[in-house]
């Protein structure tokens, strides 16, 4: 199994709403990413986990909050959304050894619209 | 300040004859280099990397070349095929984690 699972593919909120974002992998990555990506953009870090533990946060609004219950989920908790959090949100793993490859195997992304 | 730039948001080539994607990074503490393909409505696929310990990595049709000095990384697709008409996003990591992409190169291959 070598896919990470995103879900929902589509999701449409107000901006008063509270939905979250799933991701799922079972390749044993302990690394485990937010990307955030606009139209014609790069993907953009927003959270690492890394052993399940929070590594990296990139100054990302208190309104995305993720989760990771266990190494191979991780969830984006959303409230309190504004127009512009509008995007493709993408989950990534990888393996956390230096020595490795190192690359990241990227889901189909869950395209975020906040009204 | 990007970190990682690719200064063509295009290129066209056509089949058969030879892509060169290229891309320039700034932090000199960048120890491993990635491209990724994407195609619309997916998320990014890897598609071949380079450690800073080698110039020249190949795979298939696919060869990725580091010059550590100049800072500069290229992606060369020969022979470049329809189906790598992509956006191929260029990517680089210090230590493995924290990976940065660059903006991203549209690349078309006509028939």
């Amino acid at each position: 199994d070598t896919e990470v699972t995103q879900t929902p593919k589509h999701l449409v909120m107000g901006m008063t709403n509270k939905k979250s974002l799933k991701c799922e992998q079972h390749m044993g990555h302990r690394a485990m990413y937010w990307y955030k990506q606009k139209a014609k953009k790069p993907p953009e870090l927003m959270f690492v986990y890394s052993y399940e533990k929070l590594s990296i946060n990139e100054s990302v609004p208190s309104r995305f909050s993720p989760e990771c219950p266990n190494s191979s989920l991780l969830n984006l908790h959303l409230h309190a959304l504004q127009p512009e959090d509008s995007a493709l949100y993408l989950c990534a793993s990888s393996q956390v050894k230096r020595a490795n490859t190192g690359e990241l195997f990227f889901g189909e992304g869950s395209r975020l619209t906040v009204l | 300040d990007q970190q990682v730039k690719q200064n063509s948001p295009s290129l066209s080539v056509q089949e058969g004859r030879i892509s060169i994607l290229n891309c320039d990074y700034t932090n000199s503490m960048f120890d491993y280099f990635l491209w990724y393909k994407k195609y619309p409505a997916e998320g990014p696929t890897f598609l071949i990397s380079i450690s800073s310990i080698k110039d020249k990595n190949e795979d298939g049709r696919f060869t990725v070349f580091l010059n550590k000095s100049a800072k500069h990384l290229s992606l060369h697709i020969v022979p470049s095929q329809p189906g790598d008409s992509a956006v191929y996003f260029c990517a680089a990591s210090a230590q493995g984690q924290n990976f940065v992409f660059g903006p991203g190169t549209r690349l078309s291959v006509l028939p």
